[in-house]
């Protein structure tokens, strides 16, 4: 069984600071890793795709990936109020086009 | 506007009852999928289709059925023989061999 692993949370930021997620997964021929942003009650919302090893930015979000350590991480600059939600990690494995999901952590920022 | 809607928003089920989510995208998209989330948790997937006329089991299939007769709708029953029905139902699309998916706003299942 493949598996997406995340810290559930609540993970508490103060406004305007850097919150700090990560994701390990455990299939290594993993190859597309994606971040997607849920609010309560609502459905998921993709904000970041990382295909290689490295950084990639997009705004005030952060993905970063490692594949020899087999982890992904997003980090959010600037934490808002409104950055308050669910965040989902999710692997495309090495067959396929399917996608594993981590069970999400939840981040709270207090203004 | 381009987009995926799930119908109904919320609903409601007798025991020993089958019900049909309704999944309809206008994206032109050739993949779709059907997600299970309980409260609390991640995405599991009940099924998905690469093509019309072909789908796939996924990870927890059993008391489900889907069929796909047009590249626009992917209709999913929950039958009776589905022990635990209750929980929020996401319908996805992608473009095929694509890995990025794109979600619809959801139903909200409750066997009462």
């Amino acid at each position: 069984q493949k598996e997406v692993e995340q810290n559930s949370g609540p993970l508490s930021v103060p406004e305007g600071a850097i919150a700090s997620l990560n994701c390990t997964y455990s299939d290594r021929g993993s190859q597309s890793f994606f971040w997607y942003r849920q609010y309560s009650g609502k459905s998921p919302e993709l904000i970041m795709s990382i295909y290689s090893n490295g950084d990639k930015e997009d705004g005030r979000f952060t993905a970063q990936l490692n594949k020899a350590s087999q982890y992904v991480s997003l980090l959010i600059r600037d934490s808002q109020p409104s950055d308050s939600a669910t965040y989902l990690c999710a692997v495309k494995g090495a067959a396929g086009n399917k996608l594993t999901f981590g069970g999400g952590t939840r981040v709270l920022v207090k203004p | 506007d381009g987009g995926i809607t799930q119908s109904p928003k919320y609903l409601f089920r007798k025991e020993g009852q089958n019900v049909t989510l309704s999944c309809e995208q206008n994206l032109n998209h050739d993949a779709m999928y059907w997600y299970r989330q309980d409260p609390g948790q991640g995405l599991r997937l009940i099924y998905y289709s690469q093509i019309v006329n072909d789908f796939q089991k996924g990870d927890i299939a059993e008391g489900y059925s889907v069929s796909r007769e047009k590249k626009e709708s992917f209709p999913l029953t929950v039958t009776s023989a589905q022990k635990n029905p209750t929980a929020f139902y996401l319908c996805a699309s992608s473009i095929r061999g694509v890995s990025e998916q794109f979600f619809g706003p959801g139903t909200r299942l409750t066997v009462l």
